[in-house]
């Protein structure tokens, strides 16, 4: 069943913090983090794993609450250049080895 | 290092003719997944391809087919194309990750295909 992202779309200024969810209806091992610019492929951001730390670079973040089944995105003092859709792709045990894809967040940042 | 590549960039087709998208990996990688997503939608699994075999596909019809040849790279075929296959397909190469069920994934800049 495909993760819910929230929230569904959001506006920022430059310098601004925003917090991405993605929550599942299962039990995670994990979730990786995507970021598509318009035009243009996802790039990988982070995994986190099950049992794993709260992953990050630059300003942004994430972490992972097994209990909740649940994974945030944290982007502090937002750039310019972190405008896009952010996808949250999860797996569990009985996915398959696959990763079962959010609709994904739509940031804008405004300068 | 060399990304995923895709080809054609763009592909411009008729109702009912068949397109075939081709998937370079990444050096090294085994695996190659498919991704179709239409415009403004999320990502919508296609086929897994491993070691030259496919592994698992997604909720799409027979006509969506592919295949991994010995070098890794692979193949995606579209029959008998309907409107509503208008999408950018995505193509994506993994690697194996300690700790991870499932690889993490690099994307190829995508095929957009069109159909009149």
């Amino acid at each position: 069943q495909q993760p819910v992202q929230s929230p569904q779309a959001v506006i920022l200024r430059e310098g601004e913090d925003a917090v991405i969810n993605c929550s599942s209806s299962k039990a995670l091992y994990s979730v990786h983090w995507y970021r598509q610019k318009h035009g243009e492929a996802p790039v990988f951001l982070m995994i986190l794993l099950k049992g794993g730390e709260q992953k990050g670079h630059d300003k942004i973040s994430a972490s992972f609450n097994e209990k909740k089944q649940q994974s945030s995105l944290y982007l502090t003092a937002s750039q310019l250049s972190y405008s896009g859709t952010y996808f949250c792709g999860t797996e569990s045990m009985d996915s398959n080895y696959q990763l079962i894809w959010g609709a994904g967040t739509k940031l804008i940042i405004k300068p | 290092e060399a990304g995923v590549t895709q080809s054609p960039t763009h592909l411009i087709k008729t109702r009912g003719q068949q397109a075939t998208l081709r998937c370079s990996p990444i050096s090294g990688h085994t695996s190659v997944y498919w991704y179709q997503q239409a415009l403004g939608l999320g990502l919508q699994f296609l086929l897994w391809y491993d070691e030259g075999e496919e592994r698992n596909r997604g909720n799409f019809p027979p006509r969506f087919s592919g295949r991994q040849f010995p070098n890794y790279s692979s193949e995606l075929n579209v029959n008998a194309l309907e409107l509503e296959d208008s999408a950018l397909y995505l193509c994506a190469s993994s690697s194996f990750g300690v700790g991870q069920l499932t690889d993490t994934q690099y994307f190829g800049p995508g095929t957009r295909l069109t159909v009149l």
